[in-house]
């Protein structure tokens, strides 16, 4: 799987949009780029995936340029329970099931 | 829907002892992964199993670690002769397959070896 590259901290304002990004150079042509966070010490959460095209879900909005080398994660209002360590993952899928693998994340802290 | 359960949330056990995590997918998911988050670590991919088959097991110690998925009831990571150094937060997750490999996690199990 391609390396990810994350900034290790951000603040953000509460009811601000939160833009966490992320860059995957070496990404293949049939990798996907994969969203979690993990709330304190809670077990992951899944936010969306996408591979080329711009994905909207009920959590957030995922970004991919155009040459897919870097994408971003937007939670349009944030809130203080999106305090959390992001992970941005890139692997093949989703018809690929191979494992996770975590980096360090950002750690995103909202602040009211 | 429920979500992916783990139990025991807590578990301590002294060293030489052996401690059994069971993980119960979501419902219709039939792919399982366990992870392991060391103290102040990320997290890392120990085991994948589908009912009856283990498929990736690359991150798993080789020793004193097992892990399964019987056709009935939950998956069971065994460890077993605990060291302290296996404690640990323990997450399950489990991902629907075929064509659908987003994981959800368990809340996972928090092994205190004392």
């Amino acid at each position: 799987d391609a390396k990810t590259t994350q900034p290790p901290s951000m603040d953000c304002a509460e009811g601000r949009a939160a833009n966490l990004p992320c860059n995957h150079s070496t990404i293949s042509g049939n990798e996907y780029v994969y969203w979690y966070r993990q709330i304190h010490s809670q077990g992951p959460q899944y936010i969306i995936h996408g591979l080329k095209n711009n994905e909207t879900n009920e959590m957030a909005s995922l970004i991919i340029t155009e040459d897919r080398k870097s994408s971003t994660l937007i939670l349009p209002h944030a809130t203080l329970r999106d305090t959390a360590v992001y992970y941005c993952i890139v692997r093949v899928g989703p018809k690929g099931n191979t494992p996770l693998v975590f980096g360090k994340g950002t750690r995103l802290s909202v602040i009211a | 829907n429920a979500g992916v359960m783990q139990n025991p949330r807590h578990l301590v056990r002294r060293r030489g002892q052996e401690a059994r995590l069971r993980c119960s997918p979501m419902k219709g998911h039939s792919h399982v992964y366990w992870y392991r988050q060391l103290p102040e670590e990320g997290l890392k991919f120990m085991v994948y199993l589908q009912k009856e088959n283990i498929i990736d097991e690359s991150g798993m110690p080789k020793e004193r670690f097992s892990a399964e998925f019987p056709k009935e009831g939950p998956s069971i990571l065994r460890i077993q002769q605990v060291v302290r150094g296996d404690s640990a937060a323990y997450f399950c997750a489990s991902s629907p397959g075929p064509s659908r490999y987003e994981q959800y996690f368990g809340p996972g199990t928090r092994l205190t070896v004392t």
